[in-house]
């Protein structure tokens, strides 16, 4: 079945820690790739997308992830994680049909 | 570019009453919609998409009577939620899509209804 994972519902780091969020995807073909973040009550923001190319995307605020084919991958990380970050982050892909679904959602807690 | 206009962001109505939101694409145009609903601490789940011109493809599960979508221009989607009852209190996303293939997705800020 065609599915989204992330495996991790709630993270927590300290500051100035590193951060990696994990996706999985179940298509017959290479999707299109995205990351969102959403903090409370507002909508969402791309923090990065992968079409194709470079399987190593750079995006917003300092966070980027690494396409991996061979592991259905796609994994947000940050080196160094501030305060602001804390929020809701969700993978999502695109389908042909220009559809998109989404995973269930990482929320990432900043501890000082 | 690419803004995408969602009005209002935060609604209260009583229950049995109807509740229109606005989902515009500012700067382009949309040839596709995607209305999404989230209920708290979930994912976003994909109610119906919205072609200009055309009706609406609703998801399983999602009632056509219950959620009327319109897109009735390129810029331009309602989500119209009839007779609305508490448990269709929720928090609505709307997407839009410049082209094909996955790659023009913008999405609104969101709309909190509570139906009281």
């Amino acid at each position: 079945a065609q599915s989204v994972t992330q495996p991790d519902i709630h993270i927590t780091v300290s500051e100035g820690a590193s951060l990696e969020l994990r996706c999985n995807y179940s298509y017959g073909a290479t999707p299109y790739l995205f990351w969102y973040v959403q903090s409370p009550g507002q909508g969402l923001q791309l923090l990065l997308k992968y079409f194709s190319g470079d399987t190593l995307v750079q995006g917003i605020k300092g966070f980027e992830a690494e396409f991996k084919r061979s592991q259905s991958s796609f994994n947000l990380r940050k080196p160094s994680v501030h305060w602001s970050d804390a929020a809701e982050y969700f993978c999502a892909v695109g389908l042909n049909n220009n559809d998109m679904r989404f995973g269930a959602g990482t929320r990432l807690t900043v501890k000082p | 570019g690419a803004v995408v206009s969602q009005h209002p962001s935060r609604v209260i109505c009583k229950s049995g009453t109807s509740v229109k939101i606005e989902c515009r694409s500012l700067d382009f145009q949309a040839t596709t919609m995607f209305w999404y609903r989230q209920f708290p601490k979930q994912s976003l789940m994909l109610m119906a998409t919205s072609n200009e011109g055309s009706k609406a493809t609703y998801e399983q599960g999602v009632e056509k009577d219950k959620f009327l979508i319109n897109h009735a221009s390129l810029t331009l989607s309602t989500l119209t939620v009839t007779s609305a009852h508490p448990e269709d209190s929720s928090f609505y996303i709307c997407s839009a899509s410049r082209g094909t293939g996955g790659e023009g997705y913008t999405f609104g800020s969101g709309t909190r209804l509570t139906v009281v």
